[in-house]
């Protein structure tokens, strides 16, 4: 089944700095890789996905670009600022036809002012 | 999402007890998932159901069982818990659009097993 590895586990940036999240995964079938930001508390909430078919999604300062070939993907946030700091979940979609996720450990993401 | 809710938000119970979590949304959406979060494993599938005749195990499903009494709702049992049951519980809910099938998360249940 599908393995997802996400690095690293924290990380921290200084506020306006970019923050890069990496992922890898074991299933080159895989084809849904959605992105999760969970603040302190709460529960995990969808930021950014990108199917299999696409190299590259942006939306205003959250970026995901996905290489196939070497199987990942990858968060980018630039201008970083405070309330960016969560934990970002990466997951990628199980291909045994039942579109479950295979979660990754998370990141935790600091920003310092 | 306040479309996702979940009972009780925390509970602590102790070893040997049967203890139930609830799960109801009114999304209408036809699959709903359980999932267990624990510091530094992520988020890990427990029990997944497509509809209400549909119930699946996922990674982690030893020691827990679900039922699906209605579209809108889904609940998780623990039959006899444990304390390595301690954990911060996810229940979430989709439906598949196109290629692209977003899960929505309730507010999660806190349980602390003694």
């Amino acid at each position: 089944g599908e393995n997802v590895e996400q690095h690293p586990s924290t990380l921290s940036v200084q506020e306006g700095d970019s923050a890069v999240i990496k992922c890898t995964y074991s299933d080159s079938a895989s084809n849904y890789f959605p992105w999760y930001k969970q603040e302190l508390g709460k529960r995990p909430q969808l930021i950014i996905d990108i199917r299999s078919n696409v190299g590259e999604k942006k939306d205003q300062r959250i970026a995901v670009t996905l290489n196939k070939t070497a199987k990942h993907f990858s968060l980018h946030i630039t201008e970083t600022q405070p309330e960016d700091s969560a934990v970002y979940f990466c997951a990628a979609s199980d291909t045994s036809g039942t579109y479950k996720y295979i979660f990754g450990t998370g990141t935790r993401l600091k920003v310092l002012a | 999402d306040a479309d996702v809710t979940q009972t009780p938000r925390n509970r602590i119970t102790k070893t040997g007890k049967r203890i139930m979590l609830e799960c109801s949304q009114t999304k209408g959406h036809d699959r709903m998932y359980w999932y267990r979060q624990d510091p530094g494993l992520g988020l890990r599938l427990i029990y997944y159901s497509f509809d209400v005749k549909d119930i699946n195990k996922g990674e982690i499903s030893d020691g827990y069982s679900v039922s699906r009494q209605a579209q809108a709702k889904f609940s998780l049992s623990l039959e006899s818990a444990i304390p390595n049951q301690t954990a911060l519980y996810f229940c979430a809910t989709s439906e598949r659009s196109g290629r692209r099938e977003t899960q929505y998360f309730g507010p999660g249940t806190r349980l602390l097993v003694l």
